[in-house]
């Protein structure tokens, strides 16, 4: 399997532009998390979904920030409109099943510039 | 406070040195603790895994958790420069909860 997977790599964006990031989760797994790392504030979680459904979004910012799952395979976080303060790396991370196993498997991640 | 405190460093040892890393949390309901590693540039990975209090053994690294004290630690035994990275615990109630994660804390292993 080739891990979870995250487009883009990197991405540099100017004040007020809506940016959408990507992430293909382990084929298998079922609990798919977004994660938000500063030097400040450390690795923060924004969203989980459990079988593509949100189970808690009490990390998302602001409405500015929206996250959806429309299947297994796929999910997207989405800022409109970004801000400087929202320059970051944003990590998915995906997990199997309750039982079958308790360590998340993280992305690449995706450095975000805001201007 | 924060639910998981950690320091985040930076640390320098010399290669072959004891490295010890920790964290302390306040949630008494927290039963799974981990660490994770992570190099720059990339995802954190699980490094070692510990559930309920004790302590675990893999290789150079050592996971001990002390529930009455809400404390945890890594040992990091004949560290090398290869273990430089950031080093993140992490801890969560029950099985479908997610991880609550510490700042993490940055290790540099001079050759």
């Amino acid at each position: 399997d080739a891990g979870v997977i995250q487009s883009p790599r990197h991405e540099v964006t100017e004040m007020g532009q809506e940016v959408t990031l990507r992430c293909k989760p382990i084929s298998g797994h079922d609990y798919l998390f977004w994660y938000r790392q500063t030097m400040m504030r450390g690795l923060e979680l924004l969203i989980y979904f459990n079988n593509n459904v949100p189970i808690d979004d009490s990390g998302m910012p602001e409405d500015r920030f929206s996250a959806k799952m429309p299947n297994a395979s796929f999910s997207t976080l989405k800022i409109q409109p970004s801000e400087p303060r929202d320059s970051a790396v944003y990590f998915c991370a995906s997990r199997l099943p309750s039982g079958g196993g308790n360590e998340q498997f993280f992305g690449p991640g995706t450095r975000l510039t805001v201007l | 406070q924060k639910e998981v405190e950690q320091d985040p460093g930076p640390l320098s040892v010399p290669e072959g040195a004891i490295v010890s890393l920790n964290c302390t949390y306040s949630n008494s309901a927290f039963q799974y603790f981990m660490w994770y590693r992570q190099y720059s540039r990339k995802g954190p990975e699980l490094l070692m895994y510990t559930y309920s209090s004790g302590n675990k053994e893999d290789g150079r690294f050592t996971a001990q958790v002390d529930k009455s004290s809400k404390y945890i630690s890594l040992f990091i035994r004949d560290s090398q420069p290869s273990d430089s990275a950031t080093y993140l615990c992490a801890m969560k109630h029950s099985g479908n909860t997610p991880l609550v994660f510490g700042k993490g804390t940055r290790l540099s292993v001079i050759a």
